[in-house]
């Protein structure tokens, strides 16, 4: 069955960059995608890109434009997601998902653990 | 896409039959997902394309609508189905989810 596990959580000082890991295992890595999914303290569910595991190409949501980066290790079945500038609003847990390999028609199963990012000074 | 649920919160017993809505802001097709998350845990894809029920997802629950209108279904609760329901839309880019329907025992 496809598992896709994350990181540790992570304490950042501001204007920090983080990156969050998620090895996917027991499906065929390079025909799906993976988005990324944020989930503020008692907030719900901000979606923040997307990035095709068959050839790299990416969609990012435009809030996240310039600050965040996707890729991937195909070798490894891993995906990872680097978030840089990091504010106090970045606090939140950082889900992967797998999605589609196209870039639109977005659904989400199964979904990583959650990866709990801590931006304070 | 704006995705708006209603109730935001609803109290309910053990046994219950619960229905929660989604309304997109346009219609959306039937491009709608039903996600179930617990405390402290990820979210747990329920329904897909809006009715269509995920391999190993209880028959109680189920969903439906298309264009705007969307609903999933809990036919008896059960103590387990305690948990916050988001759903979602695939129709256009970016994703967008509701705002979660928690649901509480009464």
């Amino acid at each position: 069955q496809a598992q896709l596990v994350q990181s540790g959580s992570e304490v950042k000082k501001p204007g920090a960059s983080v990156r969050v890991s998620c090895k996917a295992s027991g499906y065929r890595f390079t025909s799906y995608g993976i988005s990324w999914v944020r989930q503020a303290p008692g907030q719900g569910l901000e979606w923040m890109g997307w990035i095709s595991a068959h050839n790299g190409n990416t969609n990012y949501a435009q809030k996240f434009q310039g600050r965040v980066t996707m890729t991937t290790d195909t070798s490894t079945s891993t995906a990872y997601m680097d978030l840089r500038s990091l504010r106090a609003d970045d606090t939140a847990v950082y889900y992967c998902a797998r999605d589609s390999i196209d870039s639109d028609g977005n659904w989400f199963d199964p979904w990583g653990q959650g990866t709990l990012v801590s931006v304070s000074s | 896409i704006q995705m708006t649920q209603s109730p935001s919160s609803l109290s309910a017993s053990v046994g219950d039959r619960v229905t929660i809505t989604c309304r997109a802001s346009q219609s959306i097709s039937s491009d709608l997902y039903w996600y179930q998350q617990k405390p402290g845990k990820a979210p747990k894809l329920l329904i897909y394309t809006a009715s269509s029920l995920q391999s190993g997802v209880p028959s109680r629950f189920s969903g439906s609508g298309s264009g705007t209108d969307f609903t999933l279904t809990i036919s008896s609760l059960q103590r387990e189905d305690f948990a916050t329901y988001y759903c979602q839309q695939s129709y256009s880019t970016p994703p967008t989810f509701g705002q979660g329907t928690r649901l509480e025992i009464k």
